[in-house]
């Protein structure tokens, strides 16, 4: 299928505290994998992405892991602000010219 | 910063009637999409387009939906008869030559709510 799963849907962590989201794809082909953050009534942005010929890669808090061979990829925020809760969606390009995106992941930083 | 800009940013309109939102794309990119966003729900891939014609579309995108870029600045999607259903943020995007991957640009949205 064109999935692209993503797991949590919710998750609330303790300010400071370390969050993770998951998520895996189906088409083994797919070799760009972006997270976008949604803010309340916004729209998506990019926050980091990854390309099929790196293993991870890091962008001062927010850090993408890759595993190629088991079709998944994660999205790893530390030291968690309030600011940082939003609605977080990974995507992935399936079979051609589309980006199909994750069902979300609600995060919540509670101070 | 260039963004990408839509219009309307909210449309009210009765179900069966016809609604186009537009959309501005960045100016110097080549690949255009339409996704939507029903409330609280996952972002959907409608429509991809480039060099003036669809490159895809999903099971969404039936005959309702059509897309246009009319004048070489403007991207249209046009919904011939509004259905409950439609009712969602529309979001237009744009990327440069690496098209979906690379990074999409995103416009604020248009939300359309069908009564």
């Amino acid at each position: 299928g064109e999935n692209v799963e993503q797991h949590p849907s919710t998750l609330s962590v303790q300010e400071g505290d370390s969050a993770v989201i998951k998520c895996t794809y189906s088409d083994s082909a797919s070799n760009y994998f972006p997270w976008y953050k949604q803010e309340l009534g916004k729209r998506p942005q990019l926050i980091i992405d990854i390309r099929s010929n790196v293993g991870e890669k890091k962008d001062q808090r927010i850090a993408v892991t890759l595993n190629k061979t088991a079709k998944h990829f994660s999205l790893h925020i530390t030291e968690t602000q309030p600011e940082d809760s939003a609605v977080y969606f990974c995507a992935a390009p399936v079979y051609g010219n589309k980006l199909v995106f994750g069902a979300g992941t609600i995060l919540r930083v509670k101070s | 910063e260039p963004e990408v800009t839509q219009t309307p940013s909210h449309q009210v309109t009765q179900m069966g009637q016809e609604v186009i939102l537009r959309c501005v794309p960045i100016s110097n990119h080549l690949y255009f999409y339409w996704y939507r966003q029903i409330l609280g729900q996952k972002v959907e891939f409608l429509v991809s387009f480039y060099n003036n014609e669809i490159s895809e579309k999903s099971e969404i995108f039936d005959d309702q939906f059509s897309v246009e870029r009319p004048d070489g600045s403007n991207f249209t999607l046009k919904i011939r008869s509004t259905k409950l259903e439609d009712s969602a943020m529309y979001f237009c995007a744009s990327s440069s030559d690496r098209g979906p991957t690379g990074e999409l640009f995103f416009g604020e949205g248009s939300r359309l709510t069908v009564l």
